[in-house]
């Protein structure tokens, strides 16, 4: 199957600060790519689809301005939360899908990258 | 958008019985459902799927059933071995191309 890598698998950053998080499709070309979130024990909530050559489209709800989300080649899409908050730790997954646009198909998933906030 | 609703939240069974998970969704033109297992700590990883042109799809102890009418589906796994205890996620797709919604998740316990 296709191969999505995510990094970091985790980070502890202090509030305030801001982190990046890299999603890279290793074995193909991905022009959109999904960043989700997940807390405990909880479902996956889709954040924002991130569009290559384009704006992101955010999810209802979801700060655009404190998720930044860049989409600057076909295989990497990257998110900074910015100015983290402790209510921002949790798990973010990127995700992404070899198949044709338009045709719904596997989505292939990152390793996950748990963020906690101090 | 899509609205995806799994039940039960929590199933335990004893090892070698079947798991039957349900899902009902609100988009009658989702046309593909995938189940995803989820262990602990770990990424999603899509474990069988199925698309609207058929109604039953089986991988050796795992099936998927579609009921368009209805809007349902549902995961089975028969003969469940303590590997398969984990959290499994139901999904159906919204807008065009891969925008997917999940369930809210089953954690399903296999007891030796």
């Amino acid at each position: 199957g296709a191969v999505v890598s995510q990094h970091p698998s985790w980070v502890i950053c202090k509030s305030g600060t801001s982190v990046k998080i890299e999603c890279r499709s290793l074995d193909f070309q991905a022009t959109t790519m999904f960043w989700y979130r997940q807390f405990p024990k909880q479902s996956l909530m889709l954040m924002a689809t991130s569009n290559e050559g384009s704006k992101a489209t955010y999810e209802q709800g979801v700060e655009k301005d404190k998720f930044l989300i860049n989409h600057a080649s076909l295989t990497l899409s990257t998110l900074t939360v910015t100015s983290a908050h402790p209510e921002d730790s949790s798990f973010y997954i990127c995700s992404a899908s070899p198949t044709l646009a338009g045709v719904t198909g596997e989505l292939f998933f990152g390793e996950g990258s748990r963020l906690t906030v101090l | 958008g899509e609205n995806v609703e799994q039940h039960p939240s929590t199933l335990s069974v004893q090892e070698g019985d079947s798991a039957v998970i349900k899902c009902t969704y609100s988009d009658s033109a989702s046309n593909y459902f995938p189940w995803y297992k989820q262990e602990l700590g770990k990424r999603p990883q899509l474990i069988i799927d199925i698309r609207s042109n058929v109604g039953e799809k089986k991988d050796q102890r795992i099936a998927v059933t579609l009921n368009k009418t209805a809007k349902h589906f549902s995961l089975h796994i028969t003969e469940t071995q303590p590997e398969d205890s984990a959290v499994y996620f139901c999904a159906a797709p919204w807008a065009a191309g891969n925008k997917l919604t999940f369930g809210g998740g089953t954690r399903v316990l296999v007891k030796p």
